[in-house]
């Protein structure tokens, strides 16, 4: 089992343009969560989607932000327009059901210049 | 929501030492899991623990749910060890399937 994949690992983008971040979770793994980490800080969750529908999306940003878990495919974590602000690490976790635990991926570190 | 406080905010060790990772929690959870971020970032998954003692290894975990509070224990620690622990708590909210992090204890194993 590979794990929960993330890619890419490193993301530079300019000022204005758009971010996608992907996320394989592990096989048979159908909850997806989304967390941010912001420099020296601990992560917050943004995001809490199944197969198709967003469950609990408390967490974003009003705007610019959204995700998706599609049936067929990784859940993709996309920021538009991006800002400096947005610089930071995008950790994505997956679980079986509510009963077992998370397992994180390696992140996803977008850096906005 | 629910608060998680970790304690202490900083730790630094000699190798070889014993340490106790305290995490409180504000209200009743489902789940509890300890994490370890190593100084490359990547987020590694120590124990799944809503409840009761584990082991691991130089690592073991315990949790009092009745009393809201979680210990990580590290005994024999090495250098390999440093980076931030992590606790993360899920709270039986029906409308709220998150984890909430507490802001972390950063560990530094001098050789």
């Amino acid at each position: 089992n590979a794990g929960v994949m993330q890619n890419p690992r490193h993301l530079v983008r300019r000022r204005g343009q758009e971010a996608r971040l992907r996320c394989s979770p592990m096989k048979g793994h159908s909850h997806v969560y989304w967390y941010r980490q912001l420099p020296e800080e601990g992560l917050k969750f943004m995001v809490y989607l199944q197969k198709e529908n967003i469950i609990d999306e408390s967490g974003m940003p009003k705007e610019r932000f959204s995700a998706e878990f599609p049936k067929e495919g990784p859940s993709i974590l996309r920021i538009q327009q991006v800002v400096r602000g947005d610089s930071a690490a995008y950790f994505c976790a997956s679980s079986p059901s509510l009963e077992y635990g998370y397992t994180f991926g390696s992140g996803t570190r977008l850096t906005v210049v | 929501g629910i608060q998680v406080e970790q304690s202490p905010p900083d730790l630094i060790l000699q190798e070889g030492a014993n340490s106790t990772l305290r995490c409180n929690f504000s209200d009743s959870v489902n789940n509890l899991q300890w994490f370890h971020q190593n100084p490359w970032g990547q987020l590694i998954n120590l124990f799944y623990i809503p409840s009761g003692t584990k082991q691991n290894g130089r690592l073991s975990a315990t949790t009092v749910a009745t009393e809201r509070y979680s210990l990580l224990y590290i005994s024999s620690s090495q250098t390999t060890d440093s980076g931030v622990y992590f606790c993360a708590v899920e709270s039986p909210s029906r409308n709220n399937n998150d984890m909430r992090f507490g802001a972390g204890t950063r560990l530094t194993v001098k050789p």
